[in-house]
């Protein structure tokens, strides 16, 4: 059974600090990697990693994929208020079709001004 | 923008009454799920559906059904609502390549 799970579960920070948010996962078929962003509705697409040690940027948020040791972490520096959210790790591994995602529990990032 | 609408926002049932969530998306998507979203266990899949009428079972099942009766929308029944189904409801969309899920704002629902 695919297996995905996140860390920490929950985590506060201040305004300019900078957060490192853990996702490992088994799975018996890699393919991807995905990251999300949830505010109060939709989850939002952050990255996908398919490849070892290649980091993905946009803008504060980063990411990078560990495919020896199955993790990943997403990286947030001088966070701000708005980045106060659920991110969501998850992958559609172990030979599934048609886009079956496995998701981690969620980490919920709160940032205080 | 691909666009993936649930009907209702939020929604209020009572034990035992039969309940539909709708899903409906504007980009041609074969590939439509729905997840329920619980504290601490993250997103779990109930049901998914990759063409018109087909339909799969996800991880948890019990206690719904789906419909796809036309391709840009995904019915998720509740047949006899239950209390342990209160949840936030998220439906997505994918379609046939790569990994891009869109999701649909989720419909929270409490059963009372």
């Amino acid at each position: 059974e695919d297996k995905v799970v996140q860390s920490p579960l929950s985590l506060v920070v201040h305004e300019g600090d900078t957060v490192t948010l853990n996702c490992s996962y088994e799975v018996t078929n890699f393919r991807s990697l995905l990251w999300y962003k949830q505010e109060k509705k939709a989850p939002t697409f952050l990255f996908m990693l398919t490849s070892s040690g290649i980091e993905k940027k946009s803008g504060r948020l980063s990411s990078i994929l560990d495919k020896k040791e199955l993790f990943s972490i997403l990286n947030i520096t001088a966070t701000q208020t708005g980045d106060s959210a659920v991110y969501l790790c998850a992958t559609p591994g172990g030979g599934t079709s048609y886009g079956k995602l496995t998701f981690g529990q969620g980490t919920i990032l709160t940032v205080h001004p | 923008d691909v666009k993936v609408t649930q009907s209702s926002r939020y929604l209020v049932k009572r034990t035992g009454e039969k309940v539909f969530l709708e899903c409906v998306q504007d980009m041609d998507h074969e590939n439509m799920f729905w997840y329920r979203q619980d504290p601490g266990l993250g997103l779990r899949l109930i049901y998914f559906s990759y063409d018109v009428k087909m339909k799969e079972k996800g991880d948890i099942p019990e206690g719904y059904s789906v419909s796809r009766e036309k391709k840009e929308r995904f019915s998720l029944i509740l047949e006899s609502a239950s209390t342990n189904q209160t949840s936030m409801y998220l439906c997505a969309s994918k379609g046939a390549g790569g990994w891009g899920y869109t999701f649909g704002s989720g419909t929270r629902l409490t059963v009372v």
